[in-house]
């Protein structure tokens, strides 16, 4: 029973380097999302999926992009890193409903930016 | 401008007792609330949540209250067992919108 899985779980990037983040989802869920959580705030959304081919930016889009190619994928890019993006990272999904959605989040990547 | 807002950064209390866990928004539209309990080193998980077409929602320990008029939510915790120390956000989204906006947390914990 996967859920929401995130690679790398650990990263250190030094200045001006590039990498992505990998999420894949089990649950055939339509919604994907990308947060980020600095030290001692909220989640912050990043960018979101409604489906495969579509995303839209959140709060906090500078300096990410992001693609959904598939229901199951949705991996988040960072270019030229900053020493600002250092952050805990967590994708999620979630099947939005009438009645509102549940969002499922994978278990975080942890990345340093020097 | 923060739209669901936690003013309280953390709380403490005594196993056995009740926590109380409060959340406050601004915005109208919003319809649907959940709390989310979230461990160090792990992802947040879904813990409860409220439709605005209620004003009480109860599952086990755990109960939601929720005030339309004064937009706040508050989350009961009874009996509070160390276990249940961790970060609780608050989030709220609107009808059919995918999205929802978290609340910067608070940290409870509740000592043996």
């Amino acid at each position: 029973n996967a859920g929401v899985t995130q690679t790398p779980k650990f990263r250190i990037l030094k200045i001006g380097q590039s990498m992505t983040l990998q999420c894949t989802q089990d649950m055939n869920h339509n919604y994907m999302y990308w947060y980020r959580q600095d030290p001692g705030m909220g989640l912050k959304l990043i960018y979101y999926s409604v489906g495969a081919g579509i995303t839209d930016k959140g709060e906090v889009p500078n300096g990410y992009n992001v693609s959904r190619s598939t229901t199951e994928d949705f991996p988040l890019r960072l270019e030229l890193a900053a020493p600002s993006q250092t952050s805990v990272y967590f994708c999620a999904s979630s099947y939005t409903r009438s009645s509102g959605n549940t969002i499922y989040f994978g278990e975080g990547s942890w990345l340093t930016v020097v | 401008d923060q739209q669901v807002k936690q003013n309280s950064p953390s709380l403490s209390v005594q196993e056995g007792r009740i926590s109380i866990l409060n959340c406050d928004y601004t915005n109208s539209m919003f319809d649907y609330f959940l709390w989310y309990k979230k461990y160090p080193a792990e992802g947040p998980t879904f813990l409860i949540s409220i439709s605005s077409i209620k004003d009480k929602n109860e599952d086990g320990r755990f109960t939601v209250f929720l005030n339309k008029s004064a937009k706040h939510l508050s989350l009961h915790i009874v009996p509070s067992q160390p276990g249940d120390s961790a970060v609780y956000f608050c989030a709220a989204s609107e009808a059919n919108a995918g999205k929802s906006t978290f609340g910067d947390g608070t940290t409870l914990t509740v000592k043996p």
